[in-house]
């Protein structure tokens, strides 16, 4: 099994809400990754786990908190979210956190629109 | 902006090649990416190459590096409509360093477009 799956693929909420979203793969990879991607921009980096702990955050706002369950699952928890906050989020894997020596496996994304 | 730099644009008849055109900054050790994204979807890589490489080449696919320049090239040979989608270049050093710990340095990306 060679794949990221993310769920759910579109999510249309409310700046009141909360929601998740969820990220799953089963390669063994010990780092994975949350990017948000504006329509026509590269993706942005916002978090890196690694073995299970949080090693990057890239000044996100709290309205976004990342959760890492276990080595499988990565989780991104959404509060009270602005509209400006609707993008693409990718969730990647790789094998270690290492710069360059590893591949990203990038999942399909949630494609999510705040109302 | 970005400090890796791509063109916007690129079209192409089926058939023909493309080359997909990248500048990156780092000049140390570094691992140069493409990667290929389809309308709503994630990426997917295709190949990458370290910067102490000229040249890889895996089917259809040749990537030029010049390192002189910092100048990294896609080509795409007989490129078919299923080539339509945005590339995007990426660098990732090879060091690791609390800044550079797996963050990619994406360009804008080339939305490449095949025309029959």
């Amino acid at each position: 099994d060679t794949e990221v799956t993310q769920t759910p693929k579109h999510l249309v909420m409310g700046m009141t809400n909360k929601k998740s979203l969820k990220c799953e793969q089963h390669m063994g990879h010990r780092a994975m990754y949350w990017y948000k991607q504006k329509a026509k921009k590269p993706p942005e980096l916002m978090f890196v786990y690694s073995y299970e702990k949080l090693s990057i955050n890239e000044s996100v706002p709290s309205r976004f908190s990342p959760e890492c369950p276990n080595s499988s699952l990565l989780n991104l928890h959404l509060h009270a979210l602005q509209p400006e906050d609707s993008a693409l989020y990718l969730c990647a894997s790789s094998q270690e956190a290492l710069a360059g020596a590893d591949e990203q496996f990038f999942g399909p994304g949630t494609r999510l629109t705040v109302l | 902006g970005e400090d890796v730099e791509q063109s916007l644009f690129l079209s192409v008849r089926e058939g023909d090649s493309s080359v997909i055109n990248c500048t990156y900054t780092d000049s140390s050790s570094t691992y140069l990416y493409w990667y290929k994204q389809e309308p709503g979807a994630g990426l997917q890589l295709l190949t990458y190459i370290f910067s102490n490489m000229d040249m890889k080449q895996d089917q259809r696919l040749t990537v030029l590096l010049n390192k002189k320049d910092k100048h990294l090239s896609l080509r795409i040979a007989d490129t078919q409509t299923g080539d339509s989608a945005i590339y995007f270049c990426a660098e990732l050093p090879e060091l690791m360093t609390t800044d550079s710990w797996g963050k990619f340095q994406f360009g804008a990306g080339t939305q490449v477009v095949v025309t029959p």
